[in-house]
C-alpha cells in the first residue's frame, strides 16, 4: 500500500535552512504520472500548497515562497526533500507531503498524504 | 494566483441531514478541482477530484459538482464522523491554491 512519512527538525531557529524529507513506499517516482508535493499548515489555518516534483524531474514553487524553496528527490531512496531558506516564526506549521498520480491528463489530486510534522521555529 | 473562496465559514447542521458547501474559484479552474476531509490531529483525506469524482473508499453520500468558478460539495445524510473541516484545491493553474476551509459542525 502506499505510504509517506515527513521527517526533520521539530525547532529550527530564526534565519536558519528546513530540510525537511519524505520517505514514501507503494509507488515509484519514476513511474510516469507520478508526483510529490509538499504543503503546510499553520495551528489553526489554512493549507497552503508549496511546491511539487515530478517523475521526470519537473519541478514547481509557491508564487510567493519560490525564492526561499527547494525541491528534490531521490528516486533509489523513494525520496523527496524539500528545503526552505531564511526560516521565519511566521513558516511554524505542520508541513505534509502528498502524492499526485496524473493518468490520462487526469490530476488524482492529494490521494495518499504523510502523517505530518509539526516545524517550530523559535530562537 | 487563483483565489478560492469557501462559504459558508461555518455550517451547522444535525446528523440524518443535507449539507452543501459551496467553493468558488477567482477564475475559471474547469474541473480541475478537489475537495478534502481534515479532523483534528490528522491528514487531510481526498474525497473528490475532477470536481466530481469520488475517491477511492469515500462514501457514495459524498457528491461534487459545479464547474468553471462555482464548485458544490453535498453530503447528502451526515453521519457522525462526517463533521470535520473542508477544504477545496484548485489544480488547473499555478501556483495551486486551497480554500480557507468550511468548518461543518453538529446542530
Amino acid at each position: 500500500q502506499v505510504t509517506l512519512r515527513e521527517s526533520g527538525p521539530a525547532l529550527v531557529k530564526p534565519t536558519q535552512t528546513l530540510t525537511l524529507t519524505c520517505t514514501f513506499s507503494g509507488f515509484s517516482l519514476s513511474t510516469s504520472g507520478m508526483c510529490v508535493s509538499w504543503i503546510r499548515q499553520p495551528p489553526g489555518k489554512a493549507l497552503e500548497w508549496l511546491a511539487r516534483i515530478d517523475w521526470d524531474d519537473d519541478k514547481y514553487y509557491s508564487t510567493s515562497l519560490k525564492t526561499r524553496l527547494t525541491i528534490s528527490k531521490d528516486t533509489s531512496k523513494n525520496q523527496v526533500v524539500l528545503t526552505m531558506t531564511n526560516m521565519d516564526p511566521v513558516d511554524t506549521a505542520t508541513y505534509y507531503c502528498a502524492r499526485i498520480f496524473i493518468s490520462y491528463g487526469v490530476n488524482s489530486g492529494f490521494d495518499y498524504w504523510g502523517q505530518g510534522t509539526l516545524v517550530t521555529v523559535s530562537s | 494566483e487563483i483565489v478560492m473562496t469557501q462559504s459558508p465559514a461555518t455550517l451547522s447542521v444535525s446528523p440524518g441531514e443535507r449539507a452543501t458547501l459551496s467553493c468558488r474559484a477567482s477564475q475559471s479552474v474547469s474541473s480541475n478541482l478537489a475537495w478534502y476531509q481534515q479532523k483534528p490531529g490528522q491528514a487531510p483525506r481526498l474525497l473528490i477530484y475532477g470536481a466530481s469524482t469520488r475517491a477511492t473508499g469515500i462514501p457514495a453520500r459524498f457528491s461534487g459538482s459545479g464547474s468553471g468558478t462555482e464548485f458544490t460539495l453535498t453530503i447528502s445524510s451526515l453521519q457522525s464522523e462526517d463533521f470535520a473541516v473542508y477544504y477545496c484545491q484548485q489544480f488547473n493553474n499555478w501556483p495551486y491554491t486551497f480554500g480557507q476551509g468550511t468548518k461543518l459542525e453538529i446542530k
